[in-house]
């Protein structure tokens, strides 16, 4: 079955430390997102990927990163720069970064221990 | 810059109908979406309105009001599995990506 794939379901980090999370899509989808999600509050857009190799700063960029080297993948390293990591956060994909249909993973909860 | 309102929290009985409103306000309309998210899942698509007037598909309608910056989602038939939040998203002209509303927590009740 063609989706979006994020892993782990749960991850826990340790003060100083870096943790990454994956994203992996068998769509064949071009564009790829990373929002964050608190309660109480919209999806907040981290970082998006218009094409391989190339990402773009979203909205609440500070404190972490991304890489493109395969159209499939579009992991987030969550840095020790990132002060209050706790949260919930999507991967998603569209067709283009024109295309309005986002298809989003099943997220990963961060939480700080 | 951009905004969205809708309502935090609605209650619906089972079999009835429900509408969740949302307003925006943003530079240059390029599309507003609805989303429906079950706690801890992910999001999933429900429906695009990029020209004024009703969408509709099976139970869910969304209308679009431009003028107004006005959204609703119309729920029919409620079912206990619709108890979950509903986004609101709107694209901008240019943008390479959606801003999302708060969402709305629907509960379905018997």
């Amino acid at each position: 079955d063609g989706g979006i794939t994020q892993s782990p379901k749960y991850l826990f980090r340790k003060e100083g430390q870096n943790v990454t999370l994956s994203c992996e899509q068998n769509l064949n989808h071009d564009a790829m997102y990373w929002y964050r999600q608190d309660p109480g509050q919209g999806l907040r857009l981290i970082y998006y990927s218009q094409i391989v190799n190339d990402f773009q700063k979203g909205d609440i960029a500070e404190g972490y990163s991304v890489s493109r080297e395969k159209k499939e993948s579009f992991p987030l390293t969550v840095t020790s720069a990132q002060k209050n990591p706790t949260a919930f956060y999507l991967c998603a994909s569209s067709i283009s970064s024109r295309n309005e249909k986002l298809f989003f993973g099943s997220g990963t909860q961060l939480s700080v221990l | 810059g951009q905004n969205i309102d809708q309502p935090t929290e609605m209650t619906a009985t089972e079999g009835a109908i429900v509408q969740i409103n949302c307003t925006y306000q943003t530079s240059g309309f390029n599309g507003l979406f609805w989303y429906q998210q079950h706690a801890g899942e992910a999001p999933t698509f429900l429906s695009y309105n990029v020209l004024d007037g009703l969408e509709e598909k099976g139970r869910f309608s969304s209308f679009l009001s431009r003028s107004k910056g006005y959204s609703y989602l119309l729920l029919k038939e409620l079912q206990m599995k619709d108890s979950a939040s509903y986004l609101c998203a709107v694209r901008s002209t240019g943008a390479n990506n959606l801003f999302f509303g708060t969402g709305t927590r629907l509960t379905v009740i018997p």
